[in-house]
């Protein structure tokens, strides 16, 4: 049961350079999520897809894009990284996207920038 | 708006000793409130969920949570501590007038001591 698969587990990139996280689910899930948790901040939501062909913007989408490549994946692409995106990264997935649906967490990507 | 606050953002007990974590939130409209746990270099996992249905939420590993409207609380109780236990906890609230976006609060740490 692989569940919400993430790749890489640890990128350290230098400031100026780009990169695309990648999500994958195999639970046939329609809604997807990309986090970001910081120290004592808990988890931000930077972009969500309701179901595959859409995406919307989280509280903290600025520097961040995302694409739903199907239903099982999801990307999330930083285009020019600087250090304030330093943080692990979550994807998370949940059957209908409801607001009280439980959410099924990857392992995290844990992404330094220098 | 919807906020979630944790009381404590460490939490020591020892091994066989009951354990609470305290969670106060703010929502305009009836709530969802969840507790979700991270053990080291793992992904969130749903414990317990409260939608509405009855006031004492019983979850996973032993685990419970009552919702208190009047104090707008909803701590997380366990009778016995494990060292399994040892994680960092997140109180989590939604409201469907914040269409299906979960806010989280800053988490708190729990250390099991022999």
């Amino acid at each position: 049961n692989a569940g919400v698969t993430q790749t890489p587990k640890f990128q350290v990139l230098k400031t100026g350079q780009s990169m695309t996280l990648q999500c994958a689910q195999d639970m046939n899930h329609n809604s997807m999520y990309w986090y970001r948790q910081d120290p004592g901040m808990g988890l931000r939501l930077i972009y969500y897809s309701a179901s595959e062909g859409t995406t919307d913007k989280g509280e903290v989408p600025n520097g961040y894009n995302v694409s739903r490549l199907n239903k099982r994946e999801f990307s999330l692409r930083l285009e020019s990284a600087a250090p304030s995106q330093t943080s692990v990264y979550f994807c998370a997935s949940s059957e209908m996207g409801r607001h009280n649906e439980k959410l099924f967490f990857g392992s995290g990507t844990q992404l330094s920038v220098l | 708006a919807q906020s979630v606050t944790q009381l404590d953002s460490h939490v020591s007990v020892s091994e066989g000793t009951p354990v609470l974590l305290r969670c106060n939130y703010s929502s305009s409209y009836s709530p969802s409130l969840f507790w979700y746990v991270q053990h080291p270099n793992k992904g969130l996992q749903l414990l317990l969920k409260y939608t509405s249905a009855a006031t004492l939420v019983k979850g996973i590993n032993g685990f419970e949570a009552e919702f208190k409207k009047s104090e707008t609380s909803f701590h997380l109780t366990k009778p016995s501590a494990h060292m399994s236990d040892a994680a960092e906890y997140f109180c989590v609230v939604s409201e469907e007038a914040a269409g299906n976006k979960l806010t989280f609060g800053g988490g708190t740490r729990v250390l099991v001591k022999p």
